[in-house]
């Protein structure tokens, strides 16, 4: 059975940082485009980076230059570092997966809420 | 950026009723077209891609239409389970992107 499971979520301080994590299961993670998308409160969704098989990334502009995506792949886990975090940034962020080689979603993890605050 | 506008923005039907969710790209998408389901408190859920082809496990009534520009969502006869948020979503270009979202209510 495919699982994804985010952790790391929490409240933060404008301009500090904070890594969230995908842990998989079910699937080889280094096998498939894997993806963060995010939703702010009461909005809609936002793509926000994904990692292709091949280790290729890409970012929406909204966080290029602040957000790294990566993996390990002997634990199977995707990753978000996200730094400079703006109140912009406050939302659920999702994990999700293919399955395979494409860039729509049918797995998708239950999501961590990341705060923006003072 | 591909800019994705739904329409409507709110949908009331009633129960048994059909329902049409349109979506529309600022350029061509060829068919790398999905749509997603979203429930109050959940992650969204995969109900179409390439534009007319059901995600696993999705009912024969969800069914997809459309090319480059234009796309289309029904819901054949809608289920008290249907009611929800519906996102369709492009993957031909980067960055990808969402609509803004139709919200499908009970009438």
């Amino acid at each position: 059975e495919v699982q994804l499971v985010e952790s790391g979520g929490g409240l933060i301080q404008p301009g500090g940082s904070l890594r969230l994590s995908c842990a998989a299961s079910g699937f080889t993670v280094s096998s498939n485009y894997m993806s963060w998308v995010r939703q702010a409160p009461g909005k809609g969704l936002e793509w926000v980076s994904v990692i292709y098989s091949g280790g290729s990334t890409y970012y929406a502009d909204s966080v290029k230059g602040r957000f790294t995506i990566s993996r390990d792949n002997s634990k199977n886990t995707l990753y978000l570092q996200m730094n400079s975090l703006r109140a912009e940034d406050t939302a659920v962020y999702y994990c999700a997966r293919g399955p395979g080689l494409v860039l729509y979603a049918g797995d998708w993890g239950q999501g961590t809420l990341v705060t923006v605050s003072s | 950026e591909i800019v994705m506008t739904q329409s409507p923005a709110t949908l009331s039907v009633s129960p048994g009723e059909r329902a049409t969710l349109s979506c529309r790209a600022s350029q061509s998408v060829s068919s790398n077209l999905a749509w997603y389901q979203q429930k109050p408190g959940q992650a969204p859920r995969l109900l179409i891609y390439g534009a007319s082809t059901r995600a696993t496990g999705i009912p024969a009534r969800f069914s997809g239409s459309g090319s480059g520009t234009e796309f289309t969502l029904t819901i054949s006869s809608l289920q008290s389970e249907d009611f929800a948020v519906y996102y369709c979503q492009q993957y031909n270009n980067w960055p990808i992107t969402f609509g803004q979202g139709t919200r499908l209510e009970i009438k």
